[in-house]
């Protein structure tokens, strides 16, 4: 079972839709982080969560640390949306990351 | 541009081979952390660096080895290369070490074996 799971794995939307990634982990973590793949390969940190709520521009990161759970919204998705998204958590019970095998996402115009 | 700067960007090799990565930080970061990403396996923690000190262990296998230098640079030393060693091969750079800040990454070394 991995630590990190992430769903769905893949998603199409069309230009404008409000969009939910959702990521649930197992183990105890002090930060869980959000990251942004384009097909180039290059990785973007969108967001790193501790507690609460994060918002900036389109994008909304929330974390449930009772319930183990995290979400990222994209509001008023664009084409330039269109990457993985990958949610990984820092496991302080042995010190080490653990990653989520990433959402695909696709924004048609 | 994350101020994050990985050399070579692209690393052609035989099996049995050793290479090294290297690892600029972004200017004021003492963590360096190391990456593997292959097409089957996702994203995988290698190992973290601060200050000079290995201060965390992933699923580095033993033929990879790697050091944070005084001037903080990194580098990720692989050897005995097989063809599954074929990866993306990223590094990240943070102002703390114990992931209670955010990351910058470099943009990768891909690293293919034949």
């Amino acid at each position: 079972k991995n630590e990190v799971e992430q769903s769905p794995q893949n998603l199409t939307a069309q230009e404008g839709e409000f969009i939910t990634i959702n990521c649930s982990y197992s183990v105890g973590i002090s930060a869980l982080h959000w990251l942004q793949q384009h097909p180039g390969g290059g990785i973007v940190s969108l967001f790193m969560l501790s507690s609460g709520k994060k918002k900036h521009g389109r994008l909304i990161a929330t974390i449930n640390i009772q319930e183990k759970h995290s979400s990222l919204h994209i509001t008023a998705s664009h084409p330039r949306d269109s990457a993985v998204y990958i949610c990984a958590v820092w496991g302080y019970n042995f010190n080490k990351f653990y990653f989520g095998s990433g959402t695909k996402l696709n924004v048609k115009p | 541009d994350s101020g994050v700067t990985q050399t070579p960007k692209h690393l052609i090799t035989a099996t049995g081979q050793r290479v090294t990565l290297r690892c600029s930080p972004r200017s004021g970061d003492l963590s360096v952390y190391w990456y593997q990403q292959s097409l089957d396996q996702g994203l995988q923690f290698l190992i973290q660096y601060y200050n000079g000190e290995e201060r965390a262990k992933g699923n580095i296998l033993e033929r990879f080895s790697a050091q944070q230098f005084p001037d903080l640079h990194s580098e990720l030393n692989l050897s005995s290369l097989e063809l599954g060693d074929s990866a993306l091969y990223f590094c990240a750079s943070s102002v703390g070490g114990r992931d209670n800040s955010p990351l910058h990454f470099g943009n990768g070394t891909r690293l293919t074996v034949t």
